[in-house]
């Protein structure tokens, strides 16, 4: 069964603190695995996309990496302002039709102090 | 430019009644995806569609619908509401069905069932 586990749940900073959240994964064949953004009470905000084992992305304070069983998002220097709940999720391919939804970990809430 | 647009934002509906949430694509986006957050859990895919037509659904009771019109707004449609069907609904635009193509999320309908 295709899965996601998040790690960890919650995770507490002061600014300037770098850490890192872990998404561990389980799929048949993976399309692709993403990263999303959410503020409480509002929709998941795209971050990353990433396809294959080695593969980097970054974006201001944040990095995420891809290994063939876990993606790594890097935060360096986190301000008050990246406080929010991380998701990752999986797409997997599904072969003889195609199937596009993702798989979501709980995420990971992350609360960073001033 | 417009991103995913839910409405309405918040709904309070008494159990056995029927709701409509209604969603509106990212201009050019052809699939829509429907999800379903409870609190302290990831979103979890209902369905899927394309081109007007059910490319996938997830694991959720037959009182769970949808529908896609011409110009690619969606429908989800939920019979008897029960306590448990409280939660955000999210709506995801791609513009293609499948592949590697991100999905983004719209804010969410907030639903409460009493």
């Amino acid at each position: 069964e295709d899965q996601v586990t998040q790690s960890p749940e919650a995770l507490r900073l002061q600014e300037g603190e770098s850490s890192s959240l872990n998404c561990s994964y389980t799929v048949s064949g993976l399309r692709g695995l993403f990263w999303y953004r959410q503020d409480p009470g509002k929709g998941p905000e795209f971050l990353f996309t990433l396809y294959s084992a080695g593969e980097e992305k970054e974006k201001e304070r944040l990095k995420a990496t891809l290994t063939k069983k876990e993606s790594f998002l890097h935060i360096t220097a986190p301000k008050p302002e990246d406080s929010a709940t991380y998701l990752c999720a999986v797409q997997a391919m599904v072969y003889g039709g195609s199937q596009g939804n993702l798989i979501f970990g709980k995420g990971t809430k992350l609360s960073v102090k001033p | 430019d417009a991103g995913v647009t839910q409405s309405p934002t918040h709904l309070i509906k008494t159990r056995g009644q029927h709701v409509t949430l209604r969603c509106s694509p990212i201009s050019g986006h052809k699939s829509v995806s429907w999800y379903q957050q409870v609190l302290g859990q990831g979103p979890q895919f209902i369905f899927q569609y394309y081109e007007k037509e059910e490319r996938g659904r997830g694991n959720f009771p037959d009182r769970f619908s949808a529908r896609q019109f011409p110009n690619y707004s969606s429908e989800l449609n939920v019979n008897a509401l029960l306590l448990g069907d409280s939660a955000l609904y999210l709506c995801a635009s791609s513009l293609r069905q499948g592949e590697n193509y991100e999905q983004y999320f719209g804010p969410g309908t907030r639903l409460t069932v009493t």
